[in-house]
């Protein structure tokens, strides 16, 4: 069935460098991407978000790149904190089909001081 | 900033009990949402809900269980006769449009003795 997969479970970064996540989904349908936070005990967390017909998006401290081509998303954050040690999961959907989001498996962002 | 919230935060009942997980959605929104997440695997869709009805289930959510927005404010998602595997992180969220942001809640945990 399609799914949306990430590569690296756990991520441990130093406090300062850049951090990125990887993701790749295998519904070439879907349009419209987005990233979560989740901190321990808490719901996930909007990060950033990127529809289908662009490549890149950037926000305070994060991008998101889009790879069509070969359906891989990445979030990049940059001078990564203390504060942004967390799951992070990427998200995929179909917009025509709704508000149902098919979620990844999470990254694991350790922040080292 | 209005966020959705949910009670209880954490429930622990026997196998074979009926439970009731309440969220209060952001007030302008109109769509719903219930999601869960057994510990340690990735978030998966159970249900939306727009215009007291549903408009979308996964597999998971069968006749067991059930959505209902029985006033203005609440959104309720109830397990008529829990089970083990039942125990995990239920995160209700809900989006101005169908297409918009999903806010999510903190969670209710349940676990099932």
């Amino acid at each position: 069935g399609e799914s949306v997969g990430l590569h690296l479970p756990t991520l441990s970064v130093q406090e300062g460098d850049n951090s990125i996540i990887n993701c790749a989904y295998s519904n070439s349908a879907s349009d419209y991407f987005i990233w979560y936070k989740q901190e321990s005990g808490k719901g996930p967390q909007f990060i950033i978000d990127i529809r289908s017909n662009m490549d890149k998006r950037q926000g305070q401290r994060v991008t998101v790149l889009l790879n069509k081509t070969v359906k891989h998303l990445s979030l990049q954050i940059a001078a990564t904190q203390p504060g942004d040690s967390a799951v992070y999961f990427c998200a995929e959907k179909l917009r025509a089909a709704g508000n149902k989001l098919t979620f990844g498996g999470g990254t694991r962002v350790l922040v080292k001081p | 900033e209005p966020e959705v919230t949910q009670t209880p935060s954490h429930q622990v009942t026997q196998m074979g009990q009926e439970v009731i997980l309440r969220c209060v959605p952001i007030s302008n929104h109109l769509y719903f949402y219930w999601y869960r997440q057994i510990l340690g695997q990735k978030v998966e869709f159970l249900v939306s809900f727009y215009n007291n009805e549903i408009s979308e289930k996964s597999e998971i959510f069968d006749d067991q269980f059930s959505v209902e927005r029985p006033d203005g404010s609440n959104f309720t998602l109830k397990i008529r006769s829990t089970k083990l595997e039942d125990s995990a992180m239920y995160f209700c969220a809900s989006s101005p449009d169908v297409t918009g942001e999903l806010f999510f809640g903190e969670g209710s945990r349940l676990t099932v003795l």
